[in-house]
């Protein structure tokens, strides 16, 4: 089974402040590298899909990069606001996903 | 469009008891997935298919039994439910092709009591 590490467990910062996420794993065998965003009594939905070593996407505020040699992939949160509150997941495509555990994202306001 | 639809909302079983729980998709997406939600823990792959009369094993399949007759169902079957089986269920689809995102359902809460 995959072994898919997301840091930090979970994060609280202040409206405003600028944040990153890691998301680590296996750098052989997987197509892309998948981001969602999960608030709480709802389903996840997809934020990024990566499949290019070096490849970077942004949806308003924010990114994210992708490093396939090392296996590793980066979220980056500019500017947080209080609707940013949510956990992020990530998950590596081999085909099936499994997602590591998320960083959940508090902002207070 | 109604996407990924999963019924029931709600469940409550008793140990031992059977049930199927529904998993939808109006999207044509070859690939259908299940998935539970453990605190701590995330989401859990249970089962995974990438087209009709296609399934395979996930991280976590044990007690639950799936199948794929058509391209738009994807029942999950717990076969005597245990309360280590109490979670919420999320299914999710998506294309086949590199890039291609998962649409989640809005999750089935299941009880055993």
């Amino acid at each position: 089974i995959l072994n898919v590490e997301q840091s930090p467990q979970s994060l609280h910062v202040q409206e405003g402040d600028s944040t990153n996420f890691t998301c680590s794993f296996p750098s052989s065998n997987f197509y892309a590298l998948h981001w969602y965003r999960w608030e709480t009594a709802k389903s996840p939905e997809a934020l990024f899909v990566m499949t290019l070593n070096g490849d970077e996407k942004k949806k308003g505020r924010i990114s994210a990069t992708l490093n396939t040699k090392e296996g590793y992939s980066y979220l980056y949160i500019k500017g947080s606001q209080p609707e940013d509150s949510a956990t992020y997941l990530c998950a590596p495509d081999t085909g099936k996903l499994i997602f590591g555990q998320g960083t959940t994202l508090q902002v207070k306001p | 469009n109604a996407g990924v639809t999963q019924t029931p909302k709600f469940q409550v079983l008793k140990t031992g008891q059977s049930m199927t729980l529904q998993c939808a998709q109006d999207m044509n997406h070859e690939y259908m997935s299940w998935y539970r939600q453990d605190p701590g823990m995330g989401l859990r792959l249970i089962h995974y298919s990438v087209g009709a009369g296609i399934t395979d094993q996930g991280e976590v399949p044990n007690g639950y039994n799936v199948s794929r007759s058509t391209t738009e169902d994807f029942p999950l079957r717990l076969l005597s439910a245990a309360p280590s089986q109490t979670s919420v269920y999320f299914c999710a689809s998506r294309a086949l092709g590199q890039g291609s995102p998962l649409h989640f359902g809005n999750g089935t809460r299941l009880t055993v009591t």
